[in-house]
């Protein structure tokens, strides 16, 4: 159950657009459409923002993606703006009800 | 409002046991899988374990497994997750989230900390 490989940090202009990566193997996120993406702003609790890889919750903006390609998944912010400054974190099936969560990207908005 | 309010955290020495509690409402608790995650300080989030809505399946992170043991009481409407042989590598927030369909967790708790030292 090793964690899955996000890039430390990412950042962006406000209107820019920024993708984060999320590198599993092929016994998580190669083999399962249930990654899940989620939002934590600083003393806040995760926020689901994406799941089943490209589907968004109610609520959420359309201005948040997700997509796959092989065993990497990514979450794309598109017209970044300063209230997507926040931690982000991809999660995975692993298969036998277990998950895997990504290391973890801090998102900085320039 | 659909809410999960986590509770039982505190501090303990390494060894001691804790069992958190976390109470839910605003929805049919008894239909919906349940998990616990955590997040050591400074850290990020790591899956602990997940329980059906029934309590029949459980399963757990190998981080965990062994001294941990996450169960539910569908006519209290709460889970719980029991914490033996506690290290300091389980110094943490804890939180429970609803599981709404494969890892698709849409309602969260504001967390329970959990702290070991001697």
């Amino acid at each position: 159950q090793s964690a899955l490989t996000q890039p430390a940090s990412v950042s962006g202009s406000p209107g820019q657009s920024i993708t984060i990566s999320c590198t599993g193997t092929s016994s998580d996120v190669g083999t399962y459409n249930y990654v899940s993406w989620y939002q934590q702003h600083p003393g806040k609790a995760p926020k689901l923002m994406i799941y089943e890889v490209t589907h968004r919750p109610s609520g959420v903006s359309n201005r948040f993606s997700g997509s796959k390609s092989g065993n990497t998944a990514s979450l794309t912010i598109s017209g970044l703006q300063a209230e997507d400054e926040a931690e982000y974190y991809c999660t995975s099936y692993t298969g036998s009800s277990t998950y895997v969560f990504g290391t973890g990207t801090k998102v900085t908005v320039l | 409002q659909v809410q999960l309010v986590e509770s039982g955290g505190g501090a303990v020495q390494p060894g001691r046991s804790l069992r958190l509690s976390c109470a839910a409402s605003g929805f049919t608790f008894r239909n919906y899988g349940m998990h616990w995650v955590r997040q050591a300080p400074g850290k990020g989030l790591e899956w602990v374990a997940v329980i059906s809505s029934d309590g029949s399946n459980k399963h757990y992170a190998d981080s965990v497994k062994g001294p941990f043991t996450i169960s539910r009481d569908n006519s209290k409407n709460t889970l719980y997750l029991q914490m033996n042989s506690l290290g300091p590598e389980d110094t943490a927030l804890y939180y429970c989230a609803k599981d709404d369909f494969w890892g698709r967790w849409d309602v969260w708790g504001q967390g329970t900390t959990v702290t070991v030292s001697s």
